[in-house]
C-alpha cells in the first residue's frame, strides 16, 4: 500500500501558485519524498525530492514540514500544460532492498484553468 | 539526448498467447524498472533490474517475468495471457539504482490489449 495521503483532485487559475498537499505521516526518517505527475497518456516525469530540507528546481518547490509527517509541492505559476495526475512518493535511500520500488497511490488531479 | 523507448507502443493478442516488450534506456542508464498501469489499480511495479540482475520484484504471477541485456536494454514478457493483463506497460530507467537522486525517466509505454 502506498505510504502516502493525497487529495482526489484539486483545481488552479492559470497563472497561479498551485499548491499540492500530502500526508505522509507514518514516513521513516531515512525515506525521501518524491513527486512525479503523469499527463494523459504519457508515461510519468519526475519532478523532484527532497529529505528534510526544502528543496527548489527549475520545475517545483517542494516544502516539507519539519516533522517530515507532510509536504507540499508548489507549481508557481500553473500554466494549462500543468494539467495532470501528481503522485506523491515515499521512498528509501541507497541501502535499503525497496529503493526502486515505487509505490503510486491514487495521486491528485490537478485541473489547470484558464 | 534520446529518451526511454518503448516498443511496440500498441500490441493486440489472444487470450492463452505470450508477448514481450521492449525497453531501450537513456543512454549510460543501467538501472531499468517495469510497471503496470490500469484503470482499476492504478500504478503497480513488477521488477526492477541493474546491470542485468534482478533487484526487486512486485506482487505479480510468474507469467510476468523480465530480464535486462548487458547493454542495458530490458525485456518483458508474459506468458499464457490473460484478459486482466490488458494494460498500459512502461519502463523506467535510471543512472543509479534504485533511481537514487535524479528519479526515474519513464518512456511512454506499450499500450496491450488482450482479446
Amino acid at each position: 500500500d502506498a505510504k502516502t495521503t493525497q487529495p482526489p483532485s484539486m483545481d488552479c487559475a492559470e497563472g497561479r501558485a498551485a499548491n499540492l498537499p500530502c500526508n505522509h505521516s507514518t514516513i521513516s526518517g531515512n525515506e525521501y519524498v518524491y513527486w512525479y505527475r503523469q499527463i494523459h497518456s504519457q508515461g510519468p516525469q519526475y519532478i523532484i525530492h527532497g529529505l528534510k530540507n526544502n528543496e527548489t528546481n527549475e520545475m517545483a518547490s517542494l516544502i516539507i514540514t519539519e516533522d517530515r509527517k507532510s509536504s507540499t509541492l508548489i507549481l508557481p505559476h500553473a500554466t494549462l500544460r500543468d494539467t495532470a495526475v501528481y503522485y506523491c512518493i515515499v521512498r528509501g535511500t541507497s541501502g535499503s532492498s525497496n529503493t526502486g520500488k515505487l509505490i503510486f497511490g491514487q495521486g491528485t488531479t490537478l485541473q489547470v484553468k484558464p | 539526448k534520446a529518451g526511454v523507448t518503448q516498443t511496440p507502443r500498441y500490441l493486440i493478442k489472444t487470450r492463452g498467447q505470450q508477448v514481450t516488450l521492449s525497453c531501450s534506456p537513456i543512454s549510460g542508464h543501467r538501472s531499468v524498472s517495469w510497471y503496470q498501469q490500469t484503470p482499476g489499480q492504478g500504478l503497480q511495479f513488477l521488477f526492477e533490474y541493474f546491470s542485468e540482475t534482478q533487484r526487486n520484484k512486485g506482487n505479480f504471477p510468474g507469467r510476468f517475468s523480465g530480464r535486462q541485456f548487458s547493454n542495458s536494454r530490458s525485456e518483458m514478457n508474459v506468458s499464457t495471457l490473460e484478459l486482466g493483463d490488458s494494460a498500459l506497460y512502461l519502463c523506467a530507467s535510471s543512472l543509479f539504482a534504485g533511481g537514487e537522486n535524479y528519479g526515474y525517466t519513464f518512456g511512454s509505454g506499450t499500450r496491450l490489449t488482450v482479446v
